[in-house]
């Protein structure tokens, strides 16, 4: 079956605009997690959605990110008034069950603030 | 500051050799994952190890978990240039967390 999407691939922006990302997780997932990934640097987790459960939003870094996830399927992370430190990987995951357990990732969105 | 911490941060081998990586922790934890990553893109997962196993086997990948030592290795025995990859750990601190922790990574390069 389909793995975990990710839309746009890259993206390019000025610095002051907003950006959204798209993962579309794998069918019957019901957690979904957001990761931001510096050049060199490890994941740096930004929040997790499990079902229709309040999402943790612990890793957010600042209230320019905001994320959703409608029931089980694709998710948003809009990022607002982007600033040069935002440039980085931004990656989704998606895993079967609440819990630790094996997560699935998607390829990535690669973006630049300039 | 990082729940799992990978050494050494980069690995240089030649094709055929082994590689072992090493990945430390702080707090108690009822897993650990091994992941790797090429190109900086998206991550694969390779083996989970519970907190009541000692090792685990996968093909040419074997992980061992020490708790009393709050380590892990990754060993990939008879390496091939396309293991060249960068190794993530990730592991959920016991209790309920639900959010692993990555470390930065070890960065295999494996020449042919």
């Amino acid at each position: 079956g389909a793995g975990v999407s990710q839309s746009p691939s890259n993206k390019v922006t000025e610095k002051g605009k907003d950006v959204e990302l798209r993962c579309d997780p794998i069918s019957g997932h019901t957690a979904l997690y957001w990761y931001r990934q510096r050049l060199g640097q490890g994941l740096e987790f930004l929040i997790y959605f499990q079902g229709n459960s309040a999402p943790d939003k612990s890793g957010l870094p600042s209230d320019r990110f905001s994320a959703e996830r409608t029931g089980e399927s694709v998710s948003t992370l809009t990022i607002q008034r982007t600033q040069q430190e935002d440039s980085a990987v931004y990656l989704c995951a998606s895993s079967r069950l609440a819990g630790v357990n094996e997560q699935f990732f998607g390829p990535g969105t690669r973006l630049t603030v300039l | 500051s990082q729940q799992g911490e990978e050494d050494p941060q980069a690995l240089s081998i030649q094709e055929g050799e082994n590689a072992t990586m090493n990945c430390s922790y702080k707090t108690s934890i009822n897993n650990l994952q091994w992941y790797r990553q090429n190109s900086g893109r998206g991550l694969v997962h390779l083996i989970l190890i519970r907190s009541n196993e000692r090792e685990k086997h996968s093909g040419r990948l074997r992980v061992t978990l020490d708790t009393s030592k709050k380590s892990s290795s990754l060993l990939i025995t008879a390496s091939r240039a396309a293991d060249t990859a960068s190794y993530f750990c990730a592991t959920d601190a016991s209790g309920g967390s639900y959010i692993p922790t990555f470390g930065r990574g070890t960065s295999l390069i494996v020449h042919p």
